[in-house]
């Protein structure tokens, strides 16, 4: 049974500074890895898709990345700003659609 | 990317009472669309998946009875949360997923449910 992680639970920063978001999962057989950013009390607001055989995707200040064969992925944000403040998530596909979604990292970038 | 509606946003029933919950997708045709919940300060847990002209499949641990999915059309999906009780009260979220060969799920905005 797939399970997805994420460490840290919670990670506070000042503004300005470059981040690093973890996640790993226990089953490598994946079709996709998903990023996804969720404000509070809000929906899902999806970030970054990586399929199975790409190695790291890009977009603005993000950069995610995944080891499939070591059951990791990371989400880089460079240069945070007070409004990256959220949670962020990510949810595995493992070829079903079915996601199975990490426990999230909360995100407070401080002015 | 496409998009996924979900209404209402945020719904406050009393104990007691039923409401519906609607997803649709607006550009595509989606067969399959899936139900998750969210518990405060938890991750998103699939509940069910819902199959265009057929009966859903429920996760284990999710009372198909308490909560009837509908998919009449490949546009729509329900979400009917029946006689609905506080611990009931969650974040319901859904997703489609567009079956002309793009790789992933859309999701809605989801819906606030509080049951008082």
């Amino acid at each position: 049974k797939q399970e997805v992680t994420q460490i840290p639970a919670a990670l506070s920063v000042p503004e300005g500074e470059n981040l690093v978001l973890n996640c790993s999962f226990t089953d490598s057989a994946i079709y996709n890895l998903q990023w996804f950013r969720q404000d509070p009390g809000k929906g899902l607001t999806s970030l970054l898709l990586i399929q199975s055989s790409q190695r790291e995707q890009t977009s603005g200040r993000l950069n995610a990345s995944l080891d499939k064969s070591s059951g990791r992925s990371t989400l880089y944000i460079a240069a945070s700003q007070p409004g990256d403040s959220a949670t962020y998530l990510c949810a595995v596909n493992s070829g079903t659609y079915k996601y199975i979604f990490g426990t999230g990292t909360r995100l407070k970038v401080l002015a | 990317g496409a998009v996924v509606s979900q209404h209402p946003s945020r719904v406050i029933c009393k104990s007691g009472t039923s409401v519906k919950i609607e997803c649709r997708s607006l550009d595509f045709q989606a067969t399959t669309m899936f139900w998750y919940r969210q518990f405060p300060k938890q991750s998103l847990m699939l509940m069910a998946t819902s199959n265009e002209g057929s009966k859903a499949t429920y996760e284990q641990g999710v009372e198909k009875d308490k909560f009837l999915i509908n998919h009449a059309s490949l546009t729509l999906s329900t979400l009917t949360v029946t006689s609905a009780h506080p611990e009931d009260s969650s974040f319901y979220i859904c997703s489609a997923r567009d079956p002309t060969g793009r790789t992933e799920a859309f999701f809605g905005q989801g819906t606030r449910l509080t049951v008082v």
